[in-house]
């Protein structure tokens, strides 16, 4: 079983939509919780970042994380096709021997059409 | 303020063969980790290099190597190559050890013939 599991996709939705993406993990030592964004092509890019259970909201985007179900979510509200990319969860335990380790998940790819 | 860089963007190389792989951290920042990214999945942990040392290491065999520079670029080596080591290889740098402040670089991709 994989520490961090993500639903791949693809997952396509029209404009203006909310966009539901979600994860599930299997180690309660996860403590900080970030969503990356990659477009084809390029390294992933810092979305949000939470640390421990709560929610957080950045313009369009919030992630939620429910430690209690080892389950973290990010939703985009009024999506737009420039949102178009895989989407990355990644976690941490924090520092595990001197380093900081992110786990990621697979990744789901995304399409938002016009 | 000067992102991530990574060198070659892409490169081919034959089973059996030896690599190295660069990379300049953002400025300021004195941590780098290295993440193989296979296609279809998501990075995986290499190893992370903190004021030029070796701090933390994946699942990885010791054919994968690195080193840190003082002005803290980074360099990854992979000898006797595999097919399995065709993938997308990401440098983030950070400062400190703060989990979520890795910022990735392009990556370089290579495949093994």
């Amino acid at each position: 079983q994989k520490e961090v599991e993500q639903d791949p996709g693809p997952l396509s939705v029209p404009e203006g939509a909310i966009v539901s993406l979600n994860c599930t993990y299997s180690n309660s030592a996860f403590q900080y919780f970030m969503w990356y964004r990659q477009y084809s092509r390029k390294g992933p890019e810092l979305l949000m970042y939470t640390y421990s259970s709560g929610n957080k909201e950045d313009g369009r985007f919030t992630a939620q994380v429910d430690k209690s179900s080892k389950y973290i979510s990010l939703f985009i509200r009024d999506s737009q096709p420039s949102d178009s990319a895989t989407y990355l969860c990644a976690m941490s335990q924090g520092l595990i021997q001197g380093a900081q380790k992110l786990v990621f998940g697979q990744g789901t790819r995304l399409t938002i059409n016009p | 303020e000067t992102g991530v860089t990574q060198s070659p963007t892409h490169l081919i190389k034959t089973r059996g063969q030896q690599v190295t792989l660069r990379c300049s951290s953002q400025s300021g920042h004195n941590t780098v980790s290295w993440y193989q990214q296979a296609l279809g999945q998501g990075p995986q942990f290499i190893f992370q290099y903190y004021r030029e040392e070796e701090n933390g290491r994946g699942n990885f065999p010791p054919r994968f190597s690195g080193l840190q520079f003082p002005n803290y670029s980074s360099e990854l080596n992979v000898n006797a190559l595999e097919l399995d080591d065709s993938a997308l290889y990401l440098c983030a740098s950070s400062s400190g050890l703060a989990p979520e402040t890795q910022y990735f670089g392009p990556g370089t991709r290579l495949l093994v013939l």
